[in-house]
């Protein structure tokens, strides 16, 4: 089975500017969470999607959005860049099939590392 | 949010010593603790998870113990071996709410450096 694929691997972007990242998950999975990546403050939880609808927010500005497609597919765009979104940008993609209040395993893909000058 | 503390930030041991590092969380509703390595370049991968019903989990040289009355859970990585140098990452899941569930939140990671 292929894992989580993100695209692109590296993007240079200029303050202001938006910047639109791809991921694509593991073939069954249906949810992906993006994840922010920085020295400074590790990885923080950016948001979740299932089944086409968002269903966790971490505690990110509204400059940061997202959305998935009916194939599980999701995208993630940032508007109004600053030099603070220089990141690497993670997605994971689980099966989401637990019920009970249990969290299903995560699996990562490789990031896209954006650098805002 | 809700915390997690990981300690030591860098750990440095010879090949063939044991390795442990410690985690602390404050979410008492948390029940899932993933360890993530992560290595130059790449994503975070995968390398044992505990479940709350259980309070120790093996696999071959790793291991992971877990005290929910203590709020915190270690891993232990035996007969280290050079490729082990990575940055390993500990999570916890917190609950969000009804509607939404969980989500993971991380430590800061700590830098494992195997010297043969």
């Amino acid at each position: 089975k292929a894992g989580v694929t993100q695209t692109p691997r590296y993007l240079i972007k200029t303050r202001g500017q938006q910047v639109t990242l791809s991921c694509s998950p593991i073939s069954g999975h249906r949810s992906v969470s993006w994840y922010q990546q920085t020295p400074g403050q590790g990885l923080q939880f950016l948001f979740e999607y299932f089944s086409e609808t968002q269903r966790n927010k971490g505690n990110f500005p509204g400059r940061f959005s997202g959305r998935q497609f009916s194939n599980s597919r999701s995208e993630m765009n940032v508007s109004t860049l600053e030099l603070g979104d220089s990141a690497l940008y993670l997605c994971a993609s689980s099966s989401s099939r637990l019920a009970g209040g249990l969290m299903d395993t995560q699996y990562f893909g490789p990031g896209t590392r954006l650098t805002v000058l | 949010g809700e915390n997690v503390e990981q300690h030591p930030s860098t750990l440095s041991v010879q090949e063939g010593d044991s390795a442990v590092i410690k985690c602390t969380y404050s979410d008492s509703a948390s029940n899932y603790f993933p360890w993530y390595k992560q290595e130059l370049g790449k994503g975070p991968q995968l390398i044992i998870d505990i479940r709350s019903n259980v309070g120790e989990k093996k696999d071959q040289r790793i291991a992971v113990t877990l005290n929910k009355t203590a709020k915190h859970f270690s891993l232990h990585i035996t007969e280290t071996q050079p490729e082990d140098s990575a940055v390993y990452f500990c999570a916890a899941n917190t609950y969000q709410n009804s509607n939404s569930g969980y989500a993971l939140n991380f430590g800061k990671g700590t830098s494992l450096l195997v010297t043969p």
